[in-house]
């Protein structure tokens, strides 16, 4: 089964910093990835996604995210976060044909204005 | 993406008692639906995969008789928590997915609080 990891549990910034998450996941085959948000008191809301084709992905709200196959990750990044970027993010992960997802623990972002 | 409703969005029932929530496709067809759990600070664990017009699939350690899931309808899964206790308090969430890479919509969230 595959599982997702996501190391960093509690990043602070100041707005105007450039953001990088971590995550990385074990599977062997051939996998989707997903980030979602889950801004304070709101529902899940997928962030951007990758499928298949360029490596690099952008989202919503300015954030990307890169696939490097060989090192098993997907990071999210952002150049410049603002306040409301406060929230908490998730990685996932599905195989292909496989519609469940596994998700990473979270990390929880503060951007102190 | 898909739209996904849940009603209701906070309960509190008392101990021993039962609880229905529902999750709503609200424009999409979704023969497959999702149930998880969210404890507070933590991530999400999915429950079941709720498959309409079957019996639902239920993860391991999930007790299938208490958390029983009914998926009528394209548009309508019910997850119903009998007896419940306070250890079943928690926030849960459904799901529907869609796409070539079968990306998952979430609705808003149940609060159920077990008194």
């Amino acid at each position: 089964a595959q599982s997702v990891s996501q190391h960093n549990h509690h990043v602070i910034l100041s707005e105007a910093a450039s953001l990088e998450l971590g995550c990385n996941y074990s599977y062997g085959g051939t996998v989707n990835l997903f980030w979602y948000v889950q801004y304070p008191g709101q529902h899940l809301q997928l962030l951007l996604k990758y499928f298949s084709g360029d490596p690099l992905v952008k989202g919503i709200k300015g954030f990307e995210a890169e696939f490097i196959k060989s090192k098993f990750s997907f990071n999210l990044r952002k150049p410049s976060v603002q306040w409301s970027d406060t929230a908490e993010y998730f990685c996932a992960v599905n195989t292909r044909g496989n519609e469940k997802l596994t998700f990473g623990t979270g990390t929880r972002l503060t951007i102190i204005p | 993406g898909a739209v996904v409703s849940q009603h209701p969005s906070r309960v509190i029932c008392k101990s021993g008692t039962s609880v229905k929530i529902e999750c709503r496709s609200l424009d999409f067809q979704a023969t497959t639906m999702f149930w998880y759990r969210q404890f507070p600070k933590q991530s999400l664990m999915l429950m079941a995969t709720s498959n309409e017009g079957s019996k639902a699939t239920y993860e391991q350690g999930v007790e299938k008789d208490k958390f029983l899931i009914n998926h009528a309808s394209l548009t309508l899964s019910t997850l119903t928590v009998t007896s419940a206790h306070p250890e079943d308090s928690s926030f849960y969430i459904c799901s529907v997915s869609t796409g070539p890479a079968y990306e998952q919509y979430f609705g808003p969230g149940t609060r159920l609080t077990v008194t």
